[in-house]
Order: structure tokens, then C-alpha cells, then sequence
């Protein structure tokens, strides 16, 4: 499975906004890149999605690098409720999500 | 529209005892999982399923059972329980997607074995 690589912990002030990287050097061609975040005490929830191009949602953007290597999860303003641990998880077919460590992003008042 | 569902939300076994979790989803999705998130760790997957009838294995499948029946039920058994089958679990559904899919959660089972 190709792997990816995430930031231990991320800090943001309120209302600023956040930039969450992600690599992932060894990625297919068939790879999606997903975004999970996952509340204090709550199951994950899905983020974000692409596959080459970038991506918007109410949520958050996903900018992905032209070689595909890398993304940034964007969190246009960070709010109390955004601190959560973020997943960037690499995806294709049918398998199921396998989560790594995560990002734990904390957001100061 | 209730999502994913799990019963219980919490449960405290003796070491020995056995039991089997709850979930279930009234999306239509053809595939369920699975999932333990020990204290502090990220999510592993247990089991899951492409549809009624099939099933898998995830990275920790051992002392564990599934079986689908229906497309809307993913019961999860334990054999005999362990104290190190604390945990919490969360069950995931998603409509088949070839990796283009959004995976939906369960609010989780928290379960202490003594």
C-alpha cells in the first residue's frame, strides 16, 4: 500500500487560516487522496477527496501537486470545532481506508 | 435517514465472556467495516465486507467474528474476551466506489473487558 506522511501536530490561531501537508512520494496513478478528521471522542468523518485536480467543498479545500507527490488539506478558517486529528489516506478500487497516525491539529482561541 | 448506527454505545465484559456488537446503516451501502481504535492510536480494521454474504479480514481479525446476512446489518462478535480487546469500536459504511467513495462512521461502542 503506498504510504503517506503527515506532521506529528499543528498548531493554529482562531480564524486564521490552516494548512495541513500531506506526502506521499510513492503514490499510483489510480491513488485517490481522502481527508478524515476525527473529533475528540467521535468516530471520523469524511473531509475531502481528488484525485489530480484540486478540490472544494464546504468544508475545506485539497490543493494536490502537479506530480501528485504531495497535497494540503486547507481549512480556510480554523475554529475551536476544527481541532481534531486530521488522516490523509491514500485510496484506489475497492479496499477499505487504513488509517496512519494522523495530524493532531490543536486551535488556539 | 439514521446513517450508521451501533448498540451498545457502552459495555463491560468479564474476561471469558462473549458478546456480539451491533451495527447497522440504512444508506443502501454495499460495503461495511469494522474498526478498534485503542487509547491514543489510530484506527485498525478488524473485518469487513463488500456485500451480504462476503467478508474479510482486516490488519487485527483474531478473536473476532463477522457475518453478513443482510446488505444492512455487520454484527460483530467476540469469542471469548480478553482484557486486551479493550477498546473502542467503530463500524463504517460506504457505497462502492472505486476509491472515489466517502466512508460513514458509527458514533462507537466503547468496551472495557475485565
Amino acid at each position: 500500500d503506498a504510504k503517506t506522511t503527515q506532521p506529528n501536530s499543528m498548531e493554529s490561531n482562531e480564524e486564521e487560516p490552516v494548512h495541513l501537508p500531506c506526502n506521499h512520494s510513492t503514490i499510483s496513478g489510480t491513488d485517490y487522496i481522502h481527508w478524515y478528521r476525527q473529533l475528540p471522542s467521535q468516530g471520523p468523518e469524511y473531509v475531502i477527496h481528488g484525485l489530480t485536480s484540486n478540490v472544494n467543498n464546504r468544508m475545506a479545500s485539497l490543493a494536490i501537486a502537479e506530480d501528485r507527490k504531495s497535497s494540503t488539506l486547507i481549512l480556510h478558517r480554523a475554529t475551536l470545532r476544527d481541532a481534531a486529528v486530521y488522516y490523509c489516506i491514500l485510496l484506489s478500487g475497492n479496499t477499505p481506508l487504513v488509517f496512519g497516525k494522523g495530524t493532531r491539529l490543536s486551535v488556539i482561541a | 435517514n439514521a446513517g450508521v448506527t451501533q448498540t451498545p454505545k457502552f459495555q463491560v465484559l468479564k474476561t471469558g465472556q462473549s458478546m456480539t456488537l451491533q451495527c447497522a446503516q440504512d444508506m443502501n451501502h454495499e460495503y461495511m467495516s469494522w474498526y478498534r481504535q485503542d487509547p491514543g492510536m489510530g484506527l485498525r480494521l478488524i473485518h469487513y465486507s463488500v456485500g451480504a454474504g462476503i467478508t474479510d479480514q482486516g490488519e487485527v481479525p483474531n478473536g473476532y467474528n463477522v457475518s453478513r446476512s443482510t446488505t444492512e446489518d455487520f454484527p460483530l462478535r467476540l469469542l471469548s474476551a480478553a482484557p486486551s480487546q479493550t477498546s473502542v469500536y467503530f463500524c463504517a459504511s460506504n457505497r462502492y466506489g472505486q476509491g472515489a467513495y466517502e466512508q460513514y462512521f458509527g458514533p462507537g461502542t466503547r468496551l472495557t473487558v475485565t
